[in-house]
């Protein structure tokens, strides 16, 4: 079973729109980490935030926001005001205290429209 | 300060011949992973190393796909009788340690073609 399960393949909004990646993740560890990268057309995965699974408020940066809710075992990522330099495949990721991968999503294709 | 930095940055190859690639991690980083990542889709994972200690072999596809890490640094892949399935973009990254709590921090990957 995939520990990390990124439901959308590819997403394309208009440019200013608003949009969500979402990310839903399977774990029994009480310990772990999540985390999302970016991937632009160039291709070097860029970190973006790690969150550790008892920090669950939510976290803003700029255009940025992560809701993360246990309950739900999801960490969606929220992009406001969506700009064509957004356009990127999108991956969410997690990590147990108990091992040592990290488990990537197949990540998300978002494409900005101008 | 630097990044993670492989080479080479692409590689064609013929088909049966080996090949290595080269991952120079973070200074001071003592987790380094490699991945794989055919074109469009995720991160396969492939082998990792926490400092010393034995690596993590257990994503390595095959017998022909080996690993090292020499003096805790530097790590090279080496793919031994290459298969067009090879193809793929080979990522390595580092991280402070290998206990998930730290970032992972990403090379610009190796494009490795098998002809």
């Amino acid at each position: 079973a995939q520990k990390v399960t990124q439901a959308q393949t590819e997403i394309s909004v208009v440019e200013k729109e608003d949009v969500t990646l979402d990310c839903v993740y399977e774990t029994r560890d009480t310990t772990y980490y999540l985390f999302w990268y970016k991937q632009p057309p160039s291709g070097e995965l860029v970190f973006l935030i790690r969150r550790n699974s008892f920090d669950e408020q939510n976290e803003i940066s700029g255009r940025y926001s992560w809701n993360f809710q246990k309950s739900t075992s999801s960490f969606n990522f929220t992009i406001t005001a969506s700009q064509v330099v957004d356009s990127a495949v999108y991956f969410c990721a997690l990590s147990e205290a108990t091992g040592n991968q990290f488990y990537f999503g197949t990540g998300t294709s978002l494409t900005v429209i101008p | 300060g630097a990044g993670v930095s492989q080479s080479p940055s692409n590689k064609v190859t013929e088909k049966g011949k080996d090949v290595e690639l080269r991952c120079d991690p973070i200074s001071g980083h003592t987790a380094l992973y490699w991945y794989r990542q055919s074109l469009g889709q995720g991160l396969e994972f492939l082998i990792y190393f926490q400092g010393n200690s034995a690596p993590d072999k257990s994503g390595l596809p095959s017998d022909r796909f080996s690993a090292e890490r020499t003096g805790g640094s530097v790590s090279t892949l080496t793919i031994q009788r290459t298969q067009q399935e090879d193809s793929a973009v080979y990522l390595c990254a580092s991280s402070r340690d290998s206990t998930g709590t730290y970032e992972q921090y990403f090379g610009p990957g190796t494009r490795l073609t098998v002809t």
